[in-house]
C-alpha cells in the first residue's frame, strides 16, 4: 500500500525564519508528487507538481524539491500569510492520489 | 465565483438518517472526485466520476455510500443510515483533464456531524 508521511506535524516559525517540511513516501511506480496548501475551513489549493528526482519548482517564498524517496517544501523568509497546513500527495500507477496528514505551519509576526 | 461549489457546508444528522452532499464542478470541468478527511488524517480517495459514469469507486465503503454525477445538475454523494463514524469533512474536487490527474481544484468541503 502506498504510504505518505509528513514531518513535522506542526511547525511554528518567526516571520523571516526559513525552514523546510518533509514528505517521505513509499509507492510502486511514482507518477507524480503534489503539494497542496489548505487554510482552516477551506479546501486544499494546488501548489506544485514534481515528476522526477532532481526536479524543483518555485512559487514566491515556496520551493519544492524531489528525491527518489522524499520531497521537501522549503519556505524562505516566511510571512504570517504563509500560515496554513501543507499537504503532500503521491500519484502511483493506479493514478489515485494518496495524501499525507499534513504539516501545520504557523508564522508569527 | 467559478470555483467548485459544495453544499451544504455544514450538515448535522442523527444516527440512521440520510445525508446528501452536493458538488458543482468548475465551469468546463467534467471530472469529479470525492475525498473524505478525518481529523488528524490525510484526505482519503472515495470515488471518481465523469458525467453519467462512475470511473473508480474503490475508495467507497461497500454499504450505505453511493455517488452519482448526472447529465444535468451537480454530483451527489449519498450516505444512508449514517453512523457516528461517518462524521468527517467531505471534499469534492474537479479537473478538466481525465485519468486521475493530480492537479485538482477542491471545493470548501461539507462537514457532516452525526449525533
Amino acid at each position: 500500500e502506498d504510504q505518505v508521511t509528513q514531518s513535522p506535524e506542526a511547525l511554528r516559525l518567526q516571520e523571516g525564519e526559513s525552514s523546510s517540511l518533509n514528505c517521505s513516501y513509499t509507492v510502486s511506480g511514482l507518477r507524480g508528487l503534489f503539494w497542496y496548501r489548505q487554510d482552516p475551513g477551506k479546501g486544499p489549493e494546488f501548489l506544485f507538481t514534481l515528476y522526477s528526482a532532481g526536479e524543483e519548482k518555485e512559487k514566491e517564498r515556496l520551493k519544492a524539491t524531489l528525491t527518489k524517496k522524499e520531497s521537501f517544501l522549503h519556505i524562505t523568509a516566511p510571512k504570517p500569510e504563509d500560515s496554513a497546513t501543507y499537504l503532500c500527495a503521491v500519484q502511483a500507477r493506479d493514478y489515485k492520489l494518496s495524501f499525507g496528514a499534513g504539516t501545520t505551519v504557523t508564522v508569527r509576526a | 465565483n467559478a470555483g467548485v461549489m459544495q453544499n451544504p457546508r455544514h450538515l448535522v444528522r442523527r444516527r440512521g438518517q440520510e445525508a446528501r452532499l452536493r458538488c458543482s464542478p468548475m465551469k468546463g470541468h467534467s471530472h469529479v472526485y470525492w475525498y473524505r478527511q478525518l481529523p488528524e488524517e490525510g484526505l482519503k480517495f472515495m470515488v471518481y466520476l465523469q458525467k453519467e459514469n462512475i470511473i473508480d469507486e474503490s475508495g467507497m465503503p461497500k454499504e450505505r455510500f453511493s455517488a452519482e454525477f448526472p447529465k444535468e445538475g451537480p454530483s451527489i454523494l449519498r450516505i444512508q443510515q449514517v453512523v457516528r463514524g461517518d462524521s468527517a469533512a467531505y471534499f469534492c474536487a474537479s479537473s478538466r483533464a481525465g485519468t486521475y490527474t493530480g492537479e485538482l481544484f477542491f471545493g470548501e468541503g461539507s462537514r457532516l456531524t452525526v449525533l
